[in-house]
């Protein structure tokens, strides 16, 4: 299994940019999720999906978008990008309900100048 | 809402030296999480604790669920150079919906070789 994958892992924009920031796992679980860290920040949720074609927003869903239409994929739309944007994107999953125990991808650094 | 708090928000010991760290909240937790951070990584998953007052370890890792239900701690003992990395700590998101986590803002941890 390679457990949640991310892509890219650095990323450069320039104010304005779209881009889709990807995220794949291969062990079948339902819930997904998308958070940014920023430092002293901690983790903070943007969006997440309970399954395919479920979606909803977290704490900071401002400024992006979210699709799952399959159990694998649950990638992360910046329409148009902003210096505020700029943080680490972490992507995670878990089984439902499995006591929360969630499992993270490698992170994709954004930079939007 | 529900918040958490870690302290410290960085330490910079010895190796060898034991290490403590803890998380409080603002409402009550039925499961508490102990993720780390390796630089450049994603957050693993370390300690995972269900019950009040338990007591888990995991190789030279021992967290605590407290009492209260409001608080968790987290001890490092003999800390070797490979210790180095961000600590977090997790709980259910109540006030969210489908079981999100809320993560406090970490713990910086340097070891001195």
């Amino acid at each position: 299994n390679a457990g949640v994958t991310q892509t890219p892992k650095f990323q450069v924009l320039k104010t304005g940019q779209s881009m889709t920031l990807q995220c794949a796992q291969d062990m079948n679980h339902e819930y997904m999720s998308w958070y940014r860290q920023d430092p002293g920040m901690g983790l903070r949720l943007i969006h997440y999906s309970v399954g395919a074609g479920i979606t909803d927003q977290g704490e900071v869903p401002n400024g992006y978008n979210v699709s799952r239409s399959t159990t694998e994929d649950f990638p992360l739309r910046l329409l148009s990008a902003a210096p505020s944007q700029t943080s680490v994107y972490f992507c995670a999953s878990r089984i439902q309900g499995a006591h929360n125990e969630q499992f993270f991808g490698p992170g994709t650094r954004l930079t939007v100048l | 809402g529900q918040q958490l708090n870690q302290s410290p928000q960085s330490m910079f010991i010895q190796e060898g030296e034991d290490v403590s760290m803890n998380c409080t909240s603002s409402s009550i937790f039925n499961t508490w999480l102990w993720y780390k951070q390796d630089p450049g990584e994603g957050p693993v998953l370390l300690i995972a604790l269900y019950k009040a007052g338990e007591l888990t370890s995991n190789g030279r890792l021992t967290a605590q669920f407290g009492i209260t239900r409001k608080d968790s701690f987290l001890n490092i003992s003999a800390s070797i150079p490979s210790d180095v990395g961000i600590y977090f700590c997790a709980g259910p998101n109540y006030g969210g919906s489908q079981g999100n986590l809320i993560f406090g803002k970490g713990t910086k941890l340097s070891v001195k070789p």
